[in-house]
Protein backbone atom coordinates (compact mmCIF):
# COMPACT_ATOMS: atom_id res chain seq x y z
CA UNK A 1 0.00 0.00 0.00
CA UNK A 2 1.20 3.44 -0.72
CA UNK A 3 2.60 5.10 2.34
CA UNK A 4 4.61 8.47 2.83
CA UNK A 5 6.27 8.87 6.21
CA UNK A 6 7.27 12.46 6.77
CA UNK A 7 10.60 13.28 9.41
CA UNK A 8 9.67 14.28 13.34
CA UNK A 9 8.89 17.05 14.66
CA UNK A 10 11.13 20.62 14.47
CA UNK A 11 12.18 23.15 16.62
CA UNK A 12 14.08 26.02 15.26
CA UNK A 13 15.04 29.54 15.85
CA UNK A 14 14.77 32.12 14.10
CA UNK A 15 17.15 32.24 11.04
CA UNK A 16 18.12 28.94 11.08
CA UNK A 17 16.99 26.43 8.27
CA UNK A 18 15.08 23.19 8.34
CA UNK A 19 14.94 20.01 5.95
CA UNK A 20 11.62 17.94 5.76
CA UNK A 21 11.84 14.87 4.70
CA UNK A 22 8.83 12.56 3.02
CA UNK A 23 9.89 9.24 2.34
CA UNK A 24 7.28 7.03 -0.21
CA UNK A 25 6.82 3.68 -0.43
CA UNK A 26 4.57 1.08 -2.12
CA UNK A 27 4.56 2.48 -5.70
CA UNK A 28 6.61 3.62 -8.32
CA UNK A 29 8.07 7.24 -7.35
CA UNK A 30 7.84 8.25 -10.59
CA UNK A 31 4.34 7.81 -10.83
CA UNK A 32 2.79 10.31 -9.52
CA UNK A 33 3.96 13.95 -8.34
CA UNK A 34 4.97 15.22 -5.23
CA UNK A 35 3.14 18.16 -3.76
CA UNK A 36 3.64 20.06 -0.16
CA UNK A 37 1.05 21.85 1.67
CA UNK A 38 1.17 23.79 4.63
CA UNK A 39 -1.12 24.53 7.69
CA UNK A 40 -0.44 27.26 9.93
CA UNK A 41 -1.70 27.64 13.28
CA UNK A 42 -5.41 28.08 13.15
CA UNK A 43 -5.44 28.32 9.05
CA UNK A 44 -6.66 26.33 6.53
CA UNK A 45 -4.44 23.87 3.71
CA UNK A 46 -2.22 26.11 1.39
CA UNK A 47 -0.35 24.70 -1.38
CA UNK A 48 2.87 25.23 -1.39
CA UNK A 49 3.85 23.68 -4.44
CA UNK A 50 4.88 20.56 -6.27
CA UNK A 51 8.28 18.54 -7.60
CA UNK A 52 7.89 16.43 -10.73
CA UNK A 53 9.66 12.95 -9.58
CA UNK A 54 10.68 11.93 -13.32
CA UNK A 55 12.46 15.07 -14.19
CA UNK A 56 13.35 16.89 -10.79
CA UNK A 57 12.03 20.11 -11.56
CA UNK A 58 9.94 21.98 -9.11
CA UNK A 59 7.33 24.48 -9.60
CA UNK A 60 6.72 26.69 -6.43
CA UNK A 61 3.35 28.93 -5.60
CA UNK A 62 2.97 32.41 -4.95
CA UNK A 63 4.61 33.13 -1.81
CA UNK A 64 7.06 29.95 -1.64
CA UNK A 65 10.09 31.14 -3.87
CA UNK A 66 13.29 31.96 -2.28
CA UNK A 67 13.61 30.58 1.15
CA UNK A 68 11.40 27.52 0.03
CA UNK A 69 13.34 24.67 -2.06
CA UNK A 70 11.53 21.01 -3.09
CA UNK A 71 14.27 17.93 -3.84
CA UNK A 72 14.52 14.58 -4.11
CA UNK A 73 16.52 11.74 -3.87
CA UNK A 74 15.09 8.68 -5.81
CA UNK A 75 17.68 6.46 -4.61
CA UNK A 76 15.57 6.51 -1.76
CA UNK A 77 12.37 7.28 -2.91
CA UNK A 78 12.32 10.41 -0.74
CA UNK A 79 11.07 14.04 -1.27
CA UNK A 80 12.59 17.29 0.62
CA UNK A 81 11.50 20.61 1.85
CA UNK A 82 13.78 22.74 2.88
CA UNK A 83 13.08 26.55 4.31
CA UNK A 84 15.85 28.38 4.94
CA UNK A 85 16.22 31.81 6.92
CA UNK A 86 13.23 30.95 8.81
CA UNK A 87 10.64 33.31 10.79
CA UNK A 88 8.00 32.92 13.28
CA UNK A 89 5.32 32.91 10.41
CA UNK A 90 6.48 29.71 8.74
CA UNK A 91 5.21 27.56 12.00
CA UNK A 92 3.11 25.11 10.39
CA UNK A 93 2.47 21.60 10.01
CA UNK A 94 4.15 20.59 6.83
CA UNK A 95 2.45 18.11 4.49
CA UNK A 96 3.70 16.02 1.48
CA UNK A 97 0.95 14.83 -1.00
CA UNK A 98 0.77 12.42 -4.16
CA UNK A 99 -1.10 13.60 -7.40
CA UNK A 100 -0.96 11.23 -9.96
CA UNK A 101 0.87 12.17 -12.85
CA UNK A 102 -1.17 11.22 -15.40
CA UNK A 103 -4.45 13.15 -14.09
CA UNK A 104 -3.39 16.74 -14.60
CA UNK A 105 -6.08 18.45 -12.46
CA UNK A 106 -6.10 15.03 -10.23
CA UNK A 107 -6.90 14.80 -6.15
CA UNK A 108 -4.15 14.44 -3.63
CA UNK A 109 -4.42 10.55 -3.57
CA UNK A 110 -2.41 10.32 -0.26
CA UNK A 111 -0.66 11.85 2.58
CA UNK A 112 1.85 12.53 4.42
CA UNK A 113 1.36 12.59 8.29
CA UNK A 114 2.47 15.82 8.56
CA UNK A 115 5.67 17.29 10.19
CA UNK A 116 5.22 20.43 12.32
CA UNK A 117 7.91 23.07 12.48
CA UNK A 118 7.76 25.12 15.12
CA UNK A 119 9.63 28.53 14.81
CA UNK A 120 10.67 30.44 18.23
CA UNK A 121 13.39 31.87 20.05
CA UNK B 1 -5.89 34.47 -8.95
CA UNK B 2 -8.50 31.70 -8.31
CA UNK B 3 -10.81 32.05 -4.84
CA UNK B 4 -12.81 29.16 -3.30
CA UNK B 5 -15.42 30.24 -1.38
CA UNK B 6 -16.55 27.73 1.75
CA UNK B 7 -18.89 28.92 4.75
CA UNK B 8 -16.68 28.57 8.14
CA UNK B 9 -19.27 26.27 9.98
CA UNK B 10 -21.80 23.81 9.60
CA UNK B 11 -23.89 22.36 12.31
CA UNK B 12 -26.26 19.27 12.02
CA UNK B 13 -27.47 16.90 13.75
CA UNK B 14 -26.97 13.23 13.90
CA UNK B 15 -28.89 11.07 11.22
CA UNK B 16 -29.34 14.38 9.13
CA UNK B 17 -27.96 15.59 6.37
CA UNK B 18 -24.77 17.89 5.73
CA UNK B 19 -24.15 20.28 2.70
CA UNK B 20 -21.38 21.97 2.16
CA UNK B 21 -20.87 24.65 -0.50
CA UNK B 22 -17.80 25.66 -2.10
CA UNK B 23 -18.34 28.62 -3.91
CA UNK B 24 -16.22 29.75 -7.22
CA UNK B 25 -15.87 31.50 -10.61
CA UNK B 26 -17.93 29.38 -13.44
CA UNK B 27 -16.44 25.82 -11.21
CA UNK B 28 -18.79 24.00 -12.67
CA UNK B 29 -16.20 23.81 -15.54
CA UNK B 30 -13.43 22.33 -13.01
CA UNK B 31 -12.95 19.14 -11.51
CA UNK B 32 -13.73 19.84 -7.63
CA UNK B 33 -12.31 17.55 -5.20
CA UNK B 34 -12.79 17.40 -1.29
CA UNK B 35 -10.97 16.20 1.56
CA UNK B 36 -11.79 15.63 5.22
CA UNK B 37 -9.54 16.19 8.06
CA UNK B 38 -9.12 15.55 11.29
CA UNK B 39 -6.94 17.09 13.84
CA UNK B 40 -3.62 15.83 14.14
CA UNK B 41 -4.12 13.42 11.22
CA UNK B 42 -3.71 13.81 7.57
CA UNK B 43 -6.54 15.23 5.37
CA UNK B 44 -8.60 11.87 3.43
CA UNK B 45 -9.66 12.52 0.04
CA UNK B 46 -13.30 11.54 -0.28
CA UNK B 47 -14.50 12.86 -2.94
CA UNK B 48 -12.51 13.15 -6.61
CA UNK B 49 -13.66 14.56 -10.00
CA UNK B 50 -17.13 16.27 -8.21
CA UNK B 51 -18.84 13.27 -7.45
CA UNK B 52 -16.34 9.98 -7.82
CA UNK B 53 -15.35 7.92 -4.31
CA UNK B 54 -12.18 6.55 -3.73
CA UNK B 55 -12.07 3.08 -2.35
CA UNK B 56 -13.16 2.99 1.62
CA UNK B 57 -15.29 6.16 1.57
CA UNK B 58 -18.84 5.84 2.61
CA UNK B 59 -21.85 5.84 -0.14
CA UNK B 60 -22.58 8.61 2.55
CA UNK B 61 -20.45 11.18 1.10
CA UNK B 62 -21.04 12.23 -2.44
CA UNK B 63 -20.84 15.35 -4.18
CA UNK B 64 -21.86 17.67 -6.98
CA UNK B 65 -20.60 20.40 -8.90
CA UNK B 66 -22.74 22.85 -11.49
CA UNK B 67 -22.37 26.89 -12.48
CA UNK B 68 -20.45 28.64 -9.49
CA UNK B 69 -21.14 26.15 -6.74
CA UNK B 70 -19.68 22.66 -5.74
CA UNK B 71 -21.04 20.76 -2.57
CA UNK B 72 -20.44 17.98 -0.66
CA UNK B 73 -23.22 16.30 0.83
CA UNK B 74 -23.06 13.78 3.76
CA UNK B 75 -26.23 11.92 4.32
CA UNK B 76 -26.99 10.22 7.75
CA UNK B 77 -24.28 12.33 9.08
CA UNK B 78 -22.48 10.27 12.10
CA UNK B 79 -20.26 11.47 15.16
CA UNK B 80 -16.91 10.38 13.51
CA UNK B 81 -17.85 12.70 10.64
CA UNK B 82 -17.05 15.82 12.69
CA UNK B 83 -14.06 17.51 10.69
CA UNK B 84 -12.93 20.16 8.59
CA UNK B 85 -13.87 19.84 5.21
CA UNK B 86 -12.12 21.46 2.17
CA UNK B 87 -12.77 21.75 -1.55
CA UNK B 88 -10.06 21.72 -3.83
CA UNK B 89 -9.64 22.40 -7.42
CA UNK B 90 -6.10 23.05 -9.74
CA UNK B 91 -6.83 26.63 -11.42
CA UNK B 92 -2.59 26.44 -13.00
CA UNK B 93 -1.97 26.34 -9.22
CA UNK B 94 -3.40 24.40 -6.36
CA UNK B 95 -6.13 26.19 -4.93
CA UNK B 96 -8.07 25.39 -1.55
CA UNK B 97 -10.97 26.71 0.13
CA UNK B 98 -10.92 28.08 3.41
CA UNK B 99 -12.30 25.27 4.94
CA UNK B 100 -15.84 24.52 6.53
CA UNK B 101 -15.93 22.81 10.27
CA UNK B 102 -18.81 20.67 10.51
CA UNK B 103 -20.09 20.26 13.95
CA UNK B 104 -22.25 16.96 14.53
CA UNK B 105 -24.83 18.34 17.03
Amino acid sequence: QVQLVQSGSELKKPGASVKVSCKASGYTFTSYAMNWVRQAPGQGLEWMGWINTNTGNPTYAQGFTGRFVFSLDTSVSTAYLQISSLKAEDTAVYYCALVDTAMVTGPFDYWGQGTLVTVSS
Amino acid sequence: SYVLTQPPSVSVAPGQTARITCGGNNIGSKSVHWYQHKPGQAPVLVVYDDSDRPSGIPERFSGSNSGNTATLTISRVEAGDEADYYCQLWDSRGVFGGGTKLTVL
